[in-house]
């Protein structure tokens, strides 16, 4: 099993700064299988990021993923006050099919 | 516009049983794999199955830790997907979310229905 493991758990910034979220994986995972996903509070996760580093349809610009080997990043170049929210990485891989990370949560600061 | 409903959550008591439902709209629900991934209160998201689109062969697929007490169907003449789940535990009291699947990504999300186990 792929066990993806994202730091830090909560990241304190203000309006306006550069957010750098991790999620490193236990193991090889393909770019291809590899997405973020932004949570608000009593709504449903929103798909941010696929295949490592494409924008969902609609997502800013701000939004970017990158990787280096088995480790991932999401970047938000400027936060905005509706981004404060809690980030999942997943992936797809084998048994469980699909495993997500265990959140960060970028709080206003 | 693309929208998935859940519904079917409530309070039920631990041994029995629940089906939910996810149904679609804006797109044809048939072409899309169909996922349903949970998130016990104040916890992360867990993935618990999906059904595979009919072209792929229309079959379900399980994580292990829920594999024999989960049944995920679909009837896509209806656009509608659902998850039953058996012997109900406290543990599975969650938020279940259905997802709909692009390639390998969850695209699109329900808002969720909320099941709470308890006597």
């Amino acid at each position: 099993e792929i066990v993806l493991t994202q730091s830090p758990g909560t990241l304190s910034l203000s309006p306006g700064e550069r957010a750098t979220l991790s999620c490193r994986a236990s193991q090889s995972v393909s770019s291809s299988y590899l997405a973020w996903y932004q949570q608000k509070p009593g709504q449903a996760p929103r798909l941010l990021i696929y295949d490592a580093s494409n924008r969902a349809t609609g997502i800013p610009d701000r939004f970017s993923g990158s990787r280096s080997g088995t480790d991932f990043t999401l970047t938000i170049s400027g936060l905005e006050p509706e981004d404060f929210a809690v980030y999942y990485c997943q992936q797809y891989g084998s048994s469980p099919l699909w495993t997500f990370g265990q959140g960060t949560k970028v709080e206003i600061k | 516009e693309v929208q998935l409903v859940e519904s079917g959550g409530g309070l039920v008591q631990p041994g029995r049983s629940l089906r939910l439902s996810c149904t679609g709209s804006g797109f044809v629900f048939g072409d899309h794999s169909v996922s349903w991934v949970r998130q016990a209160p104040g916890k992360g998201l867990e993935w618990v199955g999906f059904i595979k689109s009919r072209p792929y062969g229309g079959t379900p697929e399980y994580a292990a830790s829920v594999k024999g007490r989960l049944t995920i169907s679909r009837d896509d003449s209806t656009s509608t997907a659902y998850l039953q789940v058996n012997s109900l535990k406290t543990e599975d009291t969650a938020v279940y979310y259905c997802a709909r699947h692009t390639e390998k990504r969850f695209d699109y999300w329900g808002q969720g229905t909320l099941v709470t186990v308890s006597s």
